[in-house]
């Protein structure tokens, strides 16, 4: 267990719509980053997050955004979805910058959209 | 072009016997080097994390060198077990100022059959 905990775990829905992936990081820790690994895929890096302020920006679409919260918690709210948005998104988190801290992933959220 | 590339992309081993599985990198300025375990539909787990001056380190049956000059890695496994079948990622982090990323290798796929 790694301690990044990340819900839903499974989303199904339909292209256009909307949905909201949650991420609560490890105790303590101040970074949370967001990936995309579609089928057969690399991850791609999406967006980071340190204490609450956009760190580092990836190949995240503009239907995509992204949010931390006081709590250090973060959400990842897909638009307008679309069939090549099915993928599974994960979020890790580090205690400190990217290339010092180690960092930790969470289950995953597996979005299909049919 | 910052880029990692990984091979064999995929491979198939007998439980028991050892493997070698190669990462190349153009990554500048380098910071450090990761190797990653990830398991099916799983969030990946971080085996070992190397730095410019450190050549070889270990993790268990898991052991990684780094050849700094040749922008080279392995990760060597030894005695493999079932439980090894996943896909190992190769991840180069390039620290330019301000600018810190993360660049992934599309992995090696390991299958230990029995």
């Amino acid at each position: 267990d790694s301690g990044v905990t990340q819900t839903p775990k499974h989303l199904i829905t339909a292209t256009g719509q909307r949905v909201t992936l949650r991420c609560s990081p490890r105790s303590g820790d101040l970074s949370v980053y967001w990936y995309q690994q579609s089928l057969d895929q690399g991850l791609q890096f999406l967006i980071q997050y340190y204490n609450g302020e956009e760190r580092a920006k990836g190949n995240i679409l503009e239907r995509f955004s992204a949010q931390q919260f006081p709590d250090l918690h973060s959400e990842l709210n897909l638009s307008s979805l679309e069939l090549g948005d099915s993928a599974l998104y994960f979020c890790a988190s580090s205690s400190i910058g990217l290339d010092t801290g180690e960092l930790f992933f969470g289950e995953g959220s597996r979005l299909t959209v049919l | 072009k910052n880029q990692v590339e990984q091979s064999p992309q995929s491979l198939i081993i007998l439980e028991g016997k050892n493997c070698t599985l190669q990462c190349n990198y153009t990554v500048s300025p380098f910071s450090n080097l990761r190797w990653y375990k990830q398991d099916t539909g799983r969030g990946p787990v971080s085996l070992t994390i190397m730095t410019f001056s450190e050549n070889t380190k270990s993790n268990g049956r898991y052991t990684a060198t780094l050849d700094a000059d040749t922008k080279q890695s392995s990760l060597h496994i030894t005695a493999s077990q079932l439980s090894d079948s996943a896909s190992y990622i190769c991840v180069v982090s390039s620290n330019a100022g301000n600018n810190r990323k993360l660049i992934w290798g599309l992995g090696t796929s390991l299958a230990v059959n029995p």
